[in-house]
C-alpha cells in the first residue's frame, strides 16, 4: 500500500542554521505534497505545498523541493529561529481518485538559541 | 471565515463504551476527513467524506465509522472502545479532495 517515510524523527539545530527534512513515498500517482507544522498543543497548519508539475517552491525562509523520479521531497528552512521549533509533517495525496492523504511520522525540530 | 470546529475538546470514556465526535467544516468546504494522532504514529487516515459519501477509508476496524450531513458537518463514531483508542482525533476540511487541508483543534479521547 501507500507509504511515506520521513527522516529524521528529531532534529536539533543552532539558531540561524538551516534545517532539512526529507520524505520518500511509494505511490507514483501522488501529485500533491504539502508540509504541515504543528506546535505543541495546537492544530497542524499548512506551511508550504508543491504539486508534481513543479520542482521547487519557495516562501521566504521555507522551500520545498520535489524529485518525482526518485519519489522524494524535502523541506528546507533557512536562518532558523526559535519559533520554528515544532513538529513538521510531510504528506502525499492525489488530486483525483482516492482523495486520501498519507502523512509521514513527523520530525521534531528544536532550534537552540 | 470561521475555522474548523470540533466538539467536544476532551472526552474520557470507559472501555466498552461508545463515543461520537463532531466536526463542522469551514463554510464552503465539502470534503471532511478524519485522522487519529498518537505519539510516534503521526496522523493516521481514518476516512474522507464528500457530499455525504464516504470516498475512502483507512485501515481501521469497523468499530470506527462516520457520516456526513447535507450541510457538510461530519460525525465520527467509535464503538466498543479499547484502551488503544486513546488519541487525539483531528478533523480537516478542504474545498475538494486533494486540496489543502484545514485542521480543527481536535478532540482528545482518553479511554480508561
Amino acid at each position: 500500500g501507500e507509504n511515506v517515510e520521513q527522516h529524521p524523527s528529531t532534529l536539533s539545530v543552532q539558531e540561524g542554521d538551516s534545517a532539512v527534512i526529507k520524505c520518500t513515498y511509494s505511490d507514483s500517482a501522488s501529485n500533491y505534497f504539502p508540509w504541515y507544522k504543528q506546535e505543541l498543543g495546537k492544530r497542524p497548519q499548512l506551511i508550504i505545498d508543491i504539486r508534481s508539475n513543479v520542482g521547487e517552491k519557495k516562501d521566504q525562509r521555507i522551500a520545498v523541493t520535489l524529485n518525482k523520479t526518485a519519489k522524494h521531497f524535502s523541506l528546507h528552512i533557512t536562518e532558523t529561529q526559535p519559533e520554528d521549533s515544532a513538529v513538521y509533517f510531510c504528506a502525499v495525496s492525489t488530486t483525483s481518485g482516492t482523495y486520501k492523504y498519507i502523512f509521514g511520522t513527523g520530525t521534531r525540530l528544536k532550534v537552540l538559541a | 471565515k470561521a475555522g474548523v470546529t470540533q466538539t467536544p475538546r476532551y472526552l474520557i470514556k470507559t472501555r466498552g463504551q461508545q463515543v461520537t465526535l463532531s466536526c463542522s467544516p469551514i463554510s464552503g468546504h465539502r470534503s471532511v476527513s478524519w485522522y487519529q494522532q498518537t505519539p510516534g504514529q503521526g496522523l493516521q487516515f481514518l476516512f474522507e467524506y464528500f457530499s455525504e459519501t464516504q470516498r475512502n477509508k483507512g485501515n481501521f476496524p469497523g468499530r470506527f465509522s462516520g457520516r456526513q450531513f447535507s450541510n457538510s458537518r461530519s460525525e465520527m463514531n467509535v464503538s466498543t472502545l479499547e484502551l488503544g483508542d486513546s488519541a487525539l482525533y483531528l478533523c480537516a476540511s478542504s474545498i475538494t479532495g486533494g486540496s489543502p487541508l484545514h485542521f480543527g483543534n481536535g478532540t482528545r479521547l482518553t479511554v480508561t
